[in-house]
């Protein structure tokens, strides 16, 4: 119950398309999804996230789609370019003290020029 | 500002070892979490430490065992290695009471275990 699954494993997009990383969990209770992004040798970075009390967030060519029905959200990459070539991952985590993330497995995402 | 910095980056030991890794956290964050992320994996949760305190831990043996020092920066401890522990070791700081926890990751210290 503390998975979050992720899908595709890997994604190859053109410069210029849409890319778009989905996630599922099964955890109610988990009421905070950040995504972040990894570049090879670094630490992930955080990139955008969202509570389920809204629907999408969008922040520049990037936009969570959430629906708390389904427990899905989904990352969207508009006008994907190489430099956003990298490994994204989703996460949850639950309110209150002592928050830890449950982290998906990750989507290896390259941009061909 | 400096970021999460974590050391050594590298490191190699052999089976039944033991191995100390380092994190002092971003400026300003008081929170420290460590994550184990093996190769083609997302990050697991290892621990928390609060206040010097082990808050919450997840599914790791006693093996692993850490530390919180009273400026924060806080030290991982894996104790008779094993070849599986090999893996990225991540350190992440944040900063408690600001209704999400934001996590700030290190770029990770990584463990080969021969």
């Amino acid at each position: 119950q503390q998975q979050v699954k992720q899908s595709p494993q890997s994604l190859i997009v053109q410069k210029g398309g849409i890319s778009i990383i989905n996630c599922a969990y099964e955890n109610t209770a988990f009421d905070y999804f950040p995504w972040y992004q990894q570049f090879p040798g670094k630490g992930p970075a955080l990139l955008i996230a969202i509570r389920p009390d809204v629907s999408e967030k969008k922040e520049g060519r990037f936009t969570i789609s959430f629906n708390k029905s389904a427990k899905q959200f989904s990352l969207h990459i508009m006008d994907s370019q190489p430099g956003d070539s990298a490994t994204y991952f989703c996460a949850a985590s639950t309110k209150g003290y002592g928050q830890n993330f449950v982290f998906g497995p990750g989507t290896r995402l390259s941009v061909l020029p | 500002d400096a970021g999460v910095t974590q050391s050594p980056t590298h490191l190699i030991k052999t089976r039944g070892q033991q191995v100390t890794l380092r994190c002092s956290p971003k400026s300003g964050h008081d929170t420290v979490s460590w994550y184990q992320q093996a190769l083609g994996q997302g990050p697991q949760f290892i621990f928390q430490y609060y206040e010097e305190e082990e808050r919450q831990r997840g599914n790791f043996p006693d093996r692993f065992s850490g530390h919180q020092f009273p400026n924060y920066s806080s030290e991982l401890n894996v104790n008779a290695l094993l070849l599986g522990d090999s893996a990225l070791y991540l350190c992440a700081s944040s900063l408690e009471g600001t209704g999400a926890n934001v996590l700030t990751f290190g770029a990770g210290s990584r463990l080969t275990v021969l």
